[in-house]
């Protein structure tokens, strides 16, 4: 059972499109993250979110949390082709051990020049 | 500080062998804790350690172990290897202020033949 449902799982896209990735559950998180990872590395943490309702940006990327803390988006304007990556929600069950955190399947975004 | 490393890069193994998959961190973070991950299934946690002395098993823990005897090293031990356990794995590691902010190494892609 994957705790975490992230969609889509591909996402291809033409440079200066917008896009939005979702993270899903049908549990409440303590905290939210939103990881990026490129090819042949590890993943590499973009933003927590912890409040529901919270939002955050990050130069062209927005995090929403949402307001019953079960769902996270993450919007990209104007996408690069820098933006291209695996992007991986991961939660923490609030009645879990702290730091243990469950990921989704992850969408994969190409950005074309 | 060089963070979280992990040793080999890449390894082949034939069906039976064991080997030891390295990671070692350097900024003194307690919490720490092994993934694999899978096309398409994003990461799966395998054990984890909330600090030295202290391990336990996530969601796919069968035919690995692990020990903490310090706080920079967690060891991920195959015991005979399967073609099941061909995945790229991952060490991560984290501070108890911000438990849920892991940082990634750079993985070691496993092969079982």
């Amino acid at each position: 059972t994957q705790l975490l449902e992230q969609s889509p799982q591909f996402l291809s896209i033409q440079e200066g499109e917008n896009l939005t990735v979702y993270c899903n559950s049908s549990s409440v998180f303590s905290s939210l993250q939103w990881y990026r990872q490129e090819p042949g590395e590890g993943p590499v943490l973009l933003v927590t979110v912890v409040t529901g309702g919270e939002v955050k940006k990050l130069k062209r990327l927005t995090f929403q949390f949402g307001d019953a803390r079960k769902d996270s988006s993450l919007h990209i304007t104007a996408a690069q082709p820098g933006d291209t990556g695996l992007y991986l929600c991961a939660g923490a069950d609030r009645g879990s051990t702290l730091g243990r955190l469950y990921f989704g399947r992850g969408t994969q975004l190409t950005v074309w020049p | 500080n060089a963070g979280v490393t992990q040793t080999p890069k890449f390894q082949v193994l034939k069906t039976g062998q064991s080997m030891t998959l390295q990671c070692a961190q350097d900024m003194n973070h307690e919490y720490m804790s092994w993934y694999r991950q899978d096309p398409g299934m994003g990461l799966r946690l395998i054990h984890y350690s909330v600090g030295a002395g202290i391990t336990d098993q996530g969601e796919v823990p069968n035919g690995y172990n692990v020990s903490r005897s310090t706080t920079e090293d967690f060891p991920l031990r195959l015991l005979s290897a399967a073609p099941s356990q061909t995945s790229v794995y991952f060490c991560a590691s984290s501070s108890w202020t911000s438990a849920n902010e892991q940082f990634f190494g750079p993985g070691t892609r496993l092969t079982v033949l």
